[in-house]
This record gives C-alpha cells, sequence and structure tokens, in this order.
C-alpha cells in the first residue's frame, strides 16, 4: 500500500512558466515533508521541507504548500528554468521529538519535469 | 567540500556472489542509510544506522547486510540471499536530532552478469 503518491508520472512546461507538482499522502502521522530533485544516475539533491505547523514554506524560486486536511503537498516552482528539467520525488515522515529516533523516510514514486525552451 | 561519496560507481555481479558497496561520509552526520531504487520506483530503505555500532531493517532488507564500525562508513553487502539486487543504490546521511532532511551520495548501479 503507496503512502506516498505522485500520480502524474510526467509534466511537461514552457520556459518562464509556473511548474506545479502534486504529492498525496495517506498517513495521518506523517508530519515532516519534504521534496528532492534528481537527474539521471545521481543520487537525490535535497530542495525544501515543511513541518505540518505550517502551510507554505519558500525558498528563492520554490514554494510548497500543506493542506493537511487534504492530505495534500505541492512544489511550485516560479518561474521554471530548463535546468529544473529532472525527477521529483516528495517523501514524509512522522514527526521526530529533538534526540528521537532517526526519521524514516517514505517516498513517493517521482514526477518527470520537463521544462521546454 | 562535505559530502557523501560511493563506490563505485557501476558494479556486476556473478550469481552466487556477496558484493559490497562502499558509503563514506564527512558530514559528521550520525545517522546514515541504505536505499535501493528500481525503474518507475520510488526509493525504499533497506537498512538505517542512528549511531554506531548499531543499525535496524529498513522495509525491504532481506538479503542484505551491513555494518557500521566507524561514524563515518556504512557499508553494505548484497548477499547471495538477495534474488533480484540488480538496482540502483543509494546512500544518504543526516543529522540525528529532530527532523533533518536526508543527504545523498550519487549512488552505485549493481548489475548482474
Amino acid at each position: 500500500d503507496q503512502q506516498v503518491k505522485q500520480n502524474s508520472p510526467s509534466l511537461s512546461v514552457q520556459e518562464g512558466r509556473i511548474s506545479i507538482l502534486n504529492c498525496d499522502y495517506t498517513n495521518s502521522m506523517f508530519d515532516y515533508f519534504l521534496w528532492y530533485k534528481k537527474y539521471p544516475a545521481e543520487g537525490p539533491t535535497f530542495l525544501i521541507s515543511i513541518s505540518s505547523i505550517k502551510d507554505k514554506n519558500e525558498d528563492g524560486r520554490f514554494t510548497v504548500f500543506l493542506n493537511k486536511s487534504a492530505k495534500h503537498l505541492s512544489l511550485h516552482i516560479v518561474p521554471s528554468q530548463p535546468g529544473d528539467s529532472a525527477v521529483y520525488f516528495c517523501a514524509a515522515s512522522p514527526w521526530v521529538n529533538y534526540g528521537g529516533a532517526t526519521n524514516k523516510l517514505i517516498f513517493g514514486t517521482g514526477t518527470l519535469l520537463a521544462v521546454q525552451p | 567540500d562535505g559530502g557523501i561519496t560511493q563506490s563505485p560507481k557501476y558494479l556486476f555481479r556473478k550469481e552466487g556472489q556477496n558484493v559490497t558497496l562502499s558509503c563514506e561520509q564527512n558530514l559528521n552526520h550520525d545517522a546514515m542509510y541504505w536505499y535501493r531504487q528500481d525503474p518507475g520506483q520510488g526509493l525504499r530503505l533497506i537498512y538505517y544506522s542512528q549511531i554506531v555500532n548499531d543499525f535496524q531493517k529498513g522495509d525491504i532488507a532481506e538479503g542484505y547486510s551491513v555494518s557500521r564500525e566507524k561514524k563515518e562508513s556504512f557499508p553494505l553487502t548484497v548477499t547471495s540471499a538477495q534474488k533480484n539486487p540488480t538496482a540502483f543504490y543509494l546512500c544518504a546521511s543526516s543529522k540525528r536530532t529532530g527532523n533533518q532532511p536526508q543527504h545523498f551520495g550519487d549512488g552505485t548501479r549493481l548489475s548482474i552478469l
């Protein structure tokens, strides 16, 4: 049973426009969410995270939105650039208290973003 | 520069052989992880370690073994008991306290000859 779902395997966007990547989760105990970007034959690179006490977090061109009631998060990239073309994974874990157990991340299956020049 | 180094980049194994994948980090992170990625799938956790000399099974530990004798190193052995070892293997590390992002190496692709 997939606890983290990325229902769009791929997305194509024009350069300069907004890219919106979506992620749904089923486990109500998830409290920490992350987005990673991955190029072929490389490891994922951490982009941005959000905890459940927030509904929005921004870092430059990247914004993550969290809707806890819908168990849904999204990543917005504005403006999109050709270098953003990659696979994007969302991941989730339950809240970890200070000094507690290491978070175990549950990953979605990824969305391939293609930004057309 | 601090980071995570996985070696080798590509690895070939004959049927019935054990093979060990290396993972070294100089980020001074306490926690380390091994994941497996198959085509069209997300990353699945094999083993993780919170501190030296301690490790726990992840979701797909069967056919794998690990050790954590040093903070910087977390090698993964793919044993002959792993029936479908061909995959992309990723090592990660993180701080142990609170919610922290995991940082990944560039992976090792293992193939069966």
